[in-house]
């Protein structure tokens, strides 16, 4: 079983500036997917990114980027040059690369952007 | 690509009817889908998995006779409220994983559904 530790409730971020979202996981698999979600205040769930525990190169979606540290079980999200359309809730997830990929999710980074 | 339609997106009924909801995977054919609940500024909770053509994997404290879950096809599945009462009263969340693509290792959610039972 997973474990998915996002240890900041809020972060802000000026317009145009870079943040990092941080995100903990623990398992015992070897092969396993971690993704990146965002809930904008339609709390419609979008995914923003996604990562292969296999794959040692980070994965990149436009702005967004993760630092994917396998020994470390860290998956950070970068958002680089911040809008206000980035606004939103951010959730950590991950399951196992096997079964019925049931997700395991952080409980959430509330993001905010100054104009 | 990947897109989940849930419906009805906000419904109020009176306490002891039973509500539908439906969730559509519409360009792909979803071979599992899941069901969450969300209470306000929390995270989603995993209510139940639902392969296609087979029953329904409740979570532990998730009442499979209040909530009943049907998988039918590869692009619908429904999650039934039997019996509503307000403290049912919350949004649900449906996802879709399956064929196609990056399809099967990812999920792909659904609009949500806000539940009022008055």
């Amino acid at each position: 079983a997973q474990t998915v530790t996002q240890s900041q409730p809020e972060m802000s971020v000026q317009e145009a500036e870079t943040v990092t979202l941080s995100c903990t996981y623990d398992t015992s698999e070897s092969d396993y997917y971690l993704f990146w979600y965002k809930q904008p205040p339609s709390r419609q769930m979008i995914l923003v990114i996604r990562q292969e525990a296999y794959k040692q190169q980070n994965a990149t979606e436009n702005r967004f980027s993760v630092n994917f540290q396998k020994a470390a079980k860290s998956f950070s999200l970068k958002i680089s040059d911040s809008q206000l359309g980035d606004a939103a809730m951010y959730f950590c997830a991950g399951h196992s690369g096997a079964g019925s990929y049931q997700l395991t999710f952080g409980k959430g980074t509330k993001l905010s952007v100054i104009p | 690509g990947a897109v989940v339609s849930q419906h009805p997106s906000r419904v109020i009924c009176k306490s002891g009817t039973s509500v539908k909801i439906e969730c559509r995977s519409l360009d792909f054919q979803a071979t599992t889908m899941f069901w969450y609940r969300q209470f306000p500024k929390q995270s989603l909770m995993l209510m139940a998995t639902s392969n296609e053509g087979s029953k329904a994997t409740y979570e532990q404290g998730v009442e499979k006779d209040k909530f009943l879950i049907n998988h039918a096809s590869l692009t619908l599945s429904t999650l039934t409220v039997t019996s509503a009462h307000p403290e049912d009263s919350s949004f649900y969340i449906c996802s879709a994983s399956g064929m196609g693509g990056g399809a099967k290792e990812t999920q792909y959610f659904g609009p949500g559904t806000r539940l009022l039972v008055l």
